[in-house]
Formats: C-alpha cells, sequence, structure tokens
C-alpha cells in the first residue's frame, strides 16, 4: 500500500485565493511526522510545515496551514492568499522515527494572475 | 537546520562516462541521504551514507551504479556510473533536520545524451 497518497496531480487557483492540497497516509506506527514541502521549477525542495502525530493542534508557518485529521489519516495543506510564487510542485511527505521518509507523488499548483 | 552545498547544479554529459556529485553540510551530522527525482516524478532513495562504513542502498538501486563516499561527518559524494539517458534526473542530497524534516541540497539537474 502506499505510504502517502496525493490525488491532485494539478491544481489551479486564482491569485489571492485560498488553496486546499490533499495527503493522505498510511502507518500503524504511533509516532510519525507529517511534512510538506514546496519545488519550484530550479528544482530545489524547501521546507514548508510540520505535523507530528501527537500534536494536539493544527501546525501554521505564515500563510500555510496544516489540516490534520488523525483519524481520516489525511494532512492536507492549505495555502491562503495565493500569490504567484507559490506556482511549484508540492510534496506530501511522512516519517516513522524520522528513520525513513516517505514522499507522495506531488501536486503542480498553478497560480493565476 | 543544517545547510547543504551541492555541486554541480547542472551537467550534461555523454553515455557511458559517470559524475561526481559532491555535498558538503555546515555541521557534522550522522546520517546523508541520497535520492534520485526522474522527470515528472517523485523523490526516490537511492542510498544512506554513514560515516565510517558503506552505504545502505535502497532495492534496485547498486554500489557499483552509484558508488557513494562519507569521508567524513559533514562530505558526501555519489557517482552515478556508466550513464545513460534514463539516468537523466536531478539528484539530491539531504540531511535529517528534526522537526523541519530533511534539508535538502540545491539538487544536480543531470542530463545525458
Amino acid at each position: 500500500a502506499q505510504k502517502i497518497t496525493q490525488t491532485q496531480p494539478g491544481m489551479f487557483v486564482q491569485e489571492k485565493e485560498a488553496v486546499t492540497l490533499d495527503c493522505t497516509y498510511d502507518t500503524s506506527d504511533p509516532s510519525y511526522g507529517l511534512f510538506w514541502y514546496k519545488q519550484p521549477s530550479s528544482g530545489e525542495m524547501i521546507f514548508l510545515i510540520y505535523q507530528g502525530s501527537y500534536d494536539q493542534q493544527n501546525a501554521t508557518e505564515g500563510r500555510y496551514s496544516l489540516n490534520f485529521q488523525k483519524a481520516r489519516k489525511s494532512a492536507n495543506l492549505v495555502i491562503s492568499a495565493s500569490q504567484l510564487g507559490d506556482s511549484a510542485m508540492y510534496f506530501c511527505a511522512m516519517s516513522e522515527n524520522f528513520n525513513k521518509f516517505y514522499f507522495g507523488s506531488g501536486t503542480k499548483l498553478n497560480v493565476k494572475p | 537546520s543544517a545547510v547543504i552545498s551541492q555541486k554541480p547544479s547542472r551537467d550534461i554529459c555523454q553515455r557511458g562516462t559517470s559524475l561526481t556529485i559532491q555535498c558538503q553540510v555546515d555541521s557534522q551530522v550522522t546520517m546523508m541521504f541520497w535520492y534520485r527525482q526522474q522527470p515528472g516524478q517523485s523523490l526516490t532513495l537511492i542510498a544512506t551514507a554513514n560515516q565510517g562504513s558503506e552505504a545502505t542502498y535502497e532495492s534496485g538501486f547498486v554500489i557499483d551504479k552509484f558508488p557513494i563516499s562519507r569521508p567524513n561527518l559533514t562530505f558526501s559524494t555519489l557517482t552515478v556510473s556508466n550513464m545513460s539517458p534514463e539516468d537523466s534526473s536531478i539528484y539530491l542530497c539531504s540531511v535529517g533536520s528534526g522537526n523541519y524534516g530533511y534539508t535538502f541540497g540545491s539538487g544536480t539537474r543531470l542530463t545525458v545524451v
């Protein structure tokens, strides 16, 4: 079974609007971490946000927030007030005890002016 | 979190030749990870490099094709040997950064012609 599933290969959003990128995960380990990364066309991987499995509150980092629904095993990324510079690939990832990372297939986000 | 300097940033190579990619970390780290990202795909772990021991390779990757060196706690190299066009990918090194997940190098975009 896939450890990380991103069902949206591509998404469009209007500039200044909010967008949600979906991510579901599969693990039986009670201790895990969930991450989102941004990859612009230059190829670098940029860390955005982290959510621990025991965290009670949803993580937020500026315009990024993580909608963590543990029972549903989902960790959706919400980007508020989209900017043109947000156009990139976005990868959801999970680590079980930080030993190994699993990456989803990614979502290509296009922000329209 | 750690800062990684990766080079070269890109290269175009002839088939049958080899390319060595270098990663320098600004702090000592136990494990370094090497990933491959084929065009339009997610990241795939090639191997984990520990200082003082042989790298641990993931299924589908072998030392003869992707030899790795780890001479100290701040440096590692990955060589892509006897290249073919199928090796055209982005190669990324990374280190663990706790709650920041992985910190990645800026990537090496390799094209084999």
